[in-house]
């Protein structure tokens, strides 16, 4: 049981590039997220996908776009990178239904830099 | 999700109790209080969650104050490895939108 995994660990990406971040969950999970984190900051919700199928954004999903390929995988596009999206990427997931208090858990993160 | 305040940053001996306190004066009676921390930019760890009573696991203590305008987390006896930003967070049970994170407390545990 991996849980949580994301690749790339580390990119770095010239402005204008493209890339797409990849997520996956082996924990049967409904719910997958995409947060960045700046440093010094807390996380922040780029998009979320509550059921397969569906996706919504969170608070800051300008420049990006996601798929939910299937139950399992959750991937994050960024399609012209720009150096305001320097940022680690955290990719979670959890089991949620209308009454649960199920926990998100996180991947270990994508390091991303855009000169 | 209600709003929470936290202390920026805390030191604490190792091997003494680190008491987290955080504020949540706006929060609603169908959210609950959850910790997480962060350890040296990993993934945040899921700590503990509480509605209304205290709760304890094998990480941590949560005591939630009578009003539920504050709470605060215990590490019972802190070592080294609880150095992390620890993140209080106010969240409508079964929610599947994502977590409202801050800047949350960064504790120093002290040798």
């Amino acid at each position: 049981n991996a849980g949580v995994t994301q690749t790339p660990k580390f990119q770095v990406l010239k402005t204008g590039q493209s890339m797409t971040l990849q997520c996956a969950q082996d924990m049967n999970h409904n719910s997958m997220y995409w947060y960045r984190q700046d440093p010094g900051m807390g996380l922040r919700l780029i998009y979320y996908s509550a059921s397969e199928g569906t996706t919504d954004k969170g608070e800051v999903p300008n420049g990006y776009n996601v798929s939910r390929l299937n139950k399992r995988e959750f991937s994050l596009r960024l399609e012209s990178a720009a150096p305001s999206q320097t940022s680690v990427y955290f990719c979670a997931s959890i089991f949620s239904t209308g009454t649960s208090t199920d926990t998100q858990y996180f991947g270990p993160g994508t390091r991303l830099t855009v000169l | 999700d209600a709003k929470t305040t936290q202390p920026t940053s805390m030191d604490c001996a190792e091997g003494r109790a680190a008491n987290l306190p955080c504020n949540h004066s706006t929060i609603s009676g169908n959210e609950y209080v959850y910790w997480y921390r962060q350890i040296h930019s990993q993934g945040p760890q899921y700590i503990i969650h509480g509605l209304k009573n205290n709760e304890t696991n094998e990480m941590a203590s949560l005591i939630i104050t009578e009003d539920r305008k504050s709470s605060t987390l215990i590490l019972p006896h802190a070592t080294l490895r609880d150095t992390a930003v620890y993140y209080c967070i106010a969240r409508r049970r079964g929610g599947a939108d994502g977590l409202t994170f801050g800047k949350g407390t960064h504790l120093i545990i002290q040798p």
